[in-house]
């Protein structure tokens, strides 16, 4: 069975900082990748995902993520964070086969200072 | 294009009462999923349905939880009798295909006391 790290719970930057989260996955296999975010008093929205090609994935709002098979990490990105960024960001992994869900990482808050 | 809806947004039951949740799907998606999140803890899924046919049922806990599809469209889960630790906010979520993005909803917040 697959699983998800993120290694931060809750990270706090001011704005105009840049951000990295860190997301590592178990699997031998074939993965879809994603990103997910949660705004306050939002449902879950997606960033970003990595099916194949190109290992770096440009989402909305200016977040990319880098997908280093090698290291079993996709990790998410932004340059520079506003305020408006606040959210909880979920990893999540879809592995090929017979399983179809969803595997999440248990999430990490961001908390933009203004 | 309508999201994926669900009902109630909140639920406070006592242990032991019944609770039934609903969820539409986004029209068209055939695959609906179910999750759940118990507090502090990660977004786990609990079943898959293909049509009004369940795919995956693994991460179901235990036979207090029932869920159907009624004709494919939207979906319940029954949690009968809820215990304590039943409390958490249940997401469901639905896609074209079973690989591709899922569309999630607001969730429902249930609390038994």
């Amino acid at each position: 069975a697959q699983s998800v790290s993120q290694h931060n719970h809750h990270v706090i930057l001011s704005e105009a900082a840049s951000l990295e989260l860190g997301c590592n996955y178990s699997y031998g296999g074939t993965v879809n990748l994603f990103w997910y975010v949660q705004y306050p008093g939002q449902h879950l929205q997606l960033l970003l995902k990595y099916f194949s090609g190109d290992p770096l994935v440009k989402g909305i709002k200016g977040f990319e993520a880098e997908f280093i098979k090698s290291k079993f990490s996709f990790n998410l990105r932004k340059p520079s964070v506003q305020w408006s960024d606040t959210a909880e960001y979920f990893c999540a992994v879809n592995a090929h086969g017979s399983a179809r869900q969803l595997t999440f990482g248990s999430g990490t808050q961001l908390t933009v200072l203004p | 294009e309508a999201g994926v809806t669900q009902f109630p947004s909140h639920s406070v039951i006592e242990k032991g009462q019944t609770v039934t949740l609903r969820c539409d799907p986004i029209s068209g998606h055939d695959n609906l999923y179910w999750y759940r999140r118990v507090m502090g803890k990660e977004i786990k899924f609990l079943l898959h349905f293909v049509k009004e046919s369940k795919q995956d049922e693994s991460g179901m806990p235990n036979n207090r939880f029932l869920a159907e599809r009624t004709g494919g469209t939207y979906s319940t889960l029954k949690v009968q009798p809820a215990e304590l630790e039943d409390s958490g906010v249940y997401f469901c979520a639905s896609s074209q295909v079973p690989w591709g993005e899922q569309y999630f909803g607001p969730g429902t917040r249930l609390t038994v006391t």
